[in-house]
């Protein structure tokens, strides 16, 4: 079945270095993307998306790439501030038309950076 | 703008007993997604509805039940409680008639569950 795959954290970090969470997914066709922030305490808000291959998700200062060949979608940030601090969830939906309902997460990385 | 709403945002119930959990979902959004998340995992699906209909099922246990009403909120009915069912409890919605994937999912607060 679908299925998406991120780094492993906990990741630390200083302020003001560079991010880059490492997300590969398995699906059949051509999903669509997403990376999802979970700030402590609260829900999930989705922090970018891309819906085809070679497209660009961007917000916040945060980008990722969607890499059809490598089945990639890896999540960069040039400078991380300490708000940046979070779980950050690679996700899928299918592209097939039964399964156009569920987003289907990775297991998140869990984001500190400190000043 | 007007968001996803949950309620209750936080919910304790004793183990056996029932929970009812409710979301409302964004104006003019036609489906509903259930998601649970349990302690350090990732959201996993449970249920979906489109037009009051079910439209896909995932991981939910048979003593969950859900439905979706004609005004679009949606219930989930939790009976005989675990102490496995203590998590955060995600509502999303989306606007399937738009016609054009991906159905964007907006997700609520959650509610957070404690079985004791």
């Amino acid at each position: 079945g679908d299925s998406v795959t991120q780094m492993e954290g906990p990741v630390t970090l200083s302020e003001e270095a560079c991010l880059t969470i490492n997300c590969t997914y398995t699906a059949t066709g051509y999903p669509s993307l997403f990376w999802y922030v979970q700030y402590p305490g609260e829900g999930l808000q989705l922090l970018l998306k891309a819906t085809k291959a070679d497209d660009k998700g961007s917000n916040k200062g945060f980008e990722a790439t969607y890499r059809k060949e490598t089945t990639s979608f890896h999540l960069e940030k040039g400078s991380v501030q300490v708000s940046d601090s979070a779980v950050y969830f690679c996700a899928l939906t299918a592209s097939r038309k039964t399964s156009y309902d569920k987003v289907i997460f990775g297991p998140g990385t869990s984001l500190s950076v400190i000043p | 703008a007007a968001g996803v709403i949950q309620s209750p945002r936080h919910l304790i119930k004793e183990k056996r007993e029932t929970a009812t959990l409710k979301c409302y979902p964004i104006p003019r959004h036609d489906t509903v997604y259930w998601y649970q998340q349990g302690p350090g995992q990732d959201p996993q699906f449970l249920i979906s509805f489109y037009e009051k209909m079910q439209s896909d099922k995932g991981s939910i246990p048979d003593r969950f039940s859900a439905q979706q009403f004609s005004d679009y909120h949606s219930e989930l009915n939790m009976s005989s409680l675990e102490l496995g069912d203590s998590a955060l409890y995600f509502c999303a919605s989306s606007l399937r008639t738009s016609g054009r994937a991906p159905y964007e999912q907006y997700f609520g607060p959650g509610t957070r569950l404690t079985v004791t």
